[in-house]
């Protein structure tokens, strides 16, 4: 079955601090992944995306992510988070088609940052 | 670029009238386009998917007959919800693809059911 799974519902790190927030997929063939960030009352920001090709990939606002498709994992990374960093954090799979099929959520992360 | 608006940001409408949500892709053609559901502090549920031109496709316990979805050109769907009832209330958002890019989210809709 696809799936995708964000172990860590909520997470709190102090503001200067490295955040990494994790992600492992079920799926059929190697996926398209996708990180986006989720303000409250917003919709979703494309934070990063891995088609193909290194399997770590810079994002916007400081962030990366690293595809290892031996762990099924795509974790996502920030070596030193600020306080507008705070919001909901979703990953999310799709197939090669992707332009025709569905996203496939995780249940979101939510992080709170300290200052 | 890619930009997805959708309108209106909040809507407050009393039990049994419908409420429409429109989604256009300011920049793009939108081949596919979706149309999710977020309850509080959870995830996105995908409630259709749809294609320029042809009926959408919704996914399994959505009422196809409450929630219309028309797909009328490349840039622009529609979600009403009909005779809307107090459950209904919930943030809709819309998302529309496009090849070799990905997917865009709108910035949804917080609809209030009263």
């Amino acid at each position: 079955a696809q799936s995708v799974t964000q172990p860590d519902i909520h997470i709190t790190v102090s503001e200067g601090a490295s955040l990494e927030l994790r992600c492992n997929y079920s799926y059929g063939a190697t996926p398209y992944l996708f990180w986006y960030v989720q303000s409250p009352g917003q919709g979703l920001q494309l934070l990063l995306k891995y088609f193909s090709g290194d399997t770590l990939v810079q994002g916007i606002k400081g962030f990366e992510a690293e595809f290892k498709r031996s762990q099924s994992s795509f974790n996502l990374r920030k070596p030193s988070v600020h306080w507008s960093d705070a919001a909901e954090y979703f990953c999310a799979v799709g197939p090669r088609q992707y332009n025709t099929d569905k996203l496939i959520f995780g249940t979101g992360t939510r992080l709170q940052v300290f200052p | 670029g890619a930009v997805v608006s959708q309108h209106p940001s909040r809507v407050i409408c009393k039990s049994g009238t419908s409420v429409k949500i429109e989604c256009r892709s300011l920049d793009f053609q939108a081949t596919t386009m979706f149309w999710y559901r977020q309850f509080p502090k959870q995830s996105l549920m995908l409630m259709a998917t749809s294609n320029e031109g042809s009926k959408a496709t919704y996914e399994q316990g959505v009422e196809k007959d409450k929630f219309l979805i028309n797909h009328a050109s490349l840039t622009l769907s529609t979600l009403t919800v009909t005779s809307a009832h107090p459950e209904d209330s919930s943030f809709y958002i819309c998302s529309a693809a496009r090849p070799n890019y990905g997917y865009t989210f709108g910035s949804g809709t917080r609809l209030t059911v009263v």
